[in-house]
């Protein structure tokens, strides 16, 4: 089976930095995606890492290492509109299931 | 991006009733949808892929007779809720890939289900 594991709740300032790390255990492993869900809406993509490194896409970059099962979403400039839920997700190529994460909860104060 | 329409966004239904939920790709064909049921505060849990033209696949613990899916159309499925039962309350959301990228998965609204 897959399983994937984030902290449950982060707090960080506007306009600051913040990294939301994931752990993941897979009998095969094709990429890990990030989702950003905010209160009653449906969940939208971010970013897919299927190599180790860094992808930039704007303020957020996604990291993954897949030698250690793990991978980070990085959120720069924070915004108060970026209070949301993250999740980090493996998914396959193809038609493959996406499995999510337990989820972090981001909370970005003034 | 795809669009993925749900349909409808919230249903309130009496204990032992059935509610149909609609899952529709506006600009793209999708042969396989993915149905996910998540309750307040969690995660989303996959419940079922969705196959065009054949059986879905159930998850684990997943009862494949209460949860009825019907993928007739490379552009419809549907997820019956059949007998519901107040525990079945919870926030049931479609979504489904496009054949260009097949990386990103592309979410239908979700619908808010009570059932009282």
């Amino acid at each position: 089976g897959q399983s994937l594991e984030q902290p449950s709740e982060v707090t960080a300032v506007e306009g600051a930095i913040v990294q939301i790390n994931c752990t993941y255990q897979t009998s095969g492993f094709y990429g890990l995606s990030w989702y950003q869900q905010h209160d009653g809406g449906a969940p939208t993509f971010l970013s897919y890492n299927a190599l180790d490194g860094l992808e930039e896409t704007g303020r957020f970059s996604s990291f993954l290492s897949r030698s250690d099962s793990y991978g980070y979403l990085l959120l720069q400039e924070l915004q108060m509109k970026d209070s949301a839920s993250y999740f980090c997700a493996l998914s396959g190529g193809g038609y493959q299931k996406v499995t999510f994460g337990t989820g972090t909860k981001l909370q970005v104060i003034p | 991006g795809a669009v993925v329409s749900q349909h409808p966004s919230w249903v309130i239904c009496k204990s032992g009733t059935s509610v149909k939920i609609e899952c529709r790709s506006l600009d793209f064909q999708a042969t396989t949808m993915f149905w996910y049921r998540q309750f307040p505060k969690q995660s989303l849990m996959l419940m079922a892929t969705s196959n065009e033209g054949s059986k879905a696949t159930y998850e684990q613990g997943v009862e494949k007779d209460k949860f009825l899916i019907n993928h007739a159309s490379l552009t419809l499925s549907t997820l019956t809720v059949t007998s519901a039962h107040p525990e079945d309350s919870s926030f049931y959301i479609c979504s489904a890939k496009d054949r260009v990228n097949r990386n990103e998965a592309f979410f239908g609204q979700g619908t808010r289900l009570t059932v009282v």
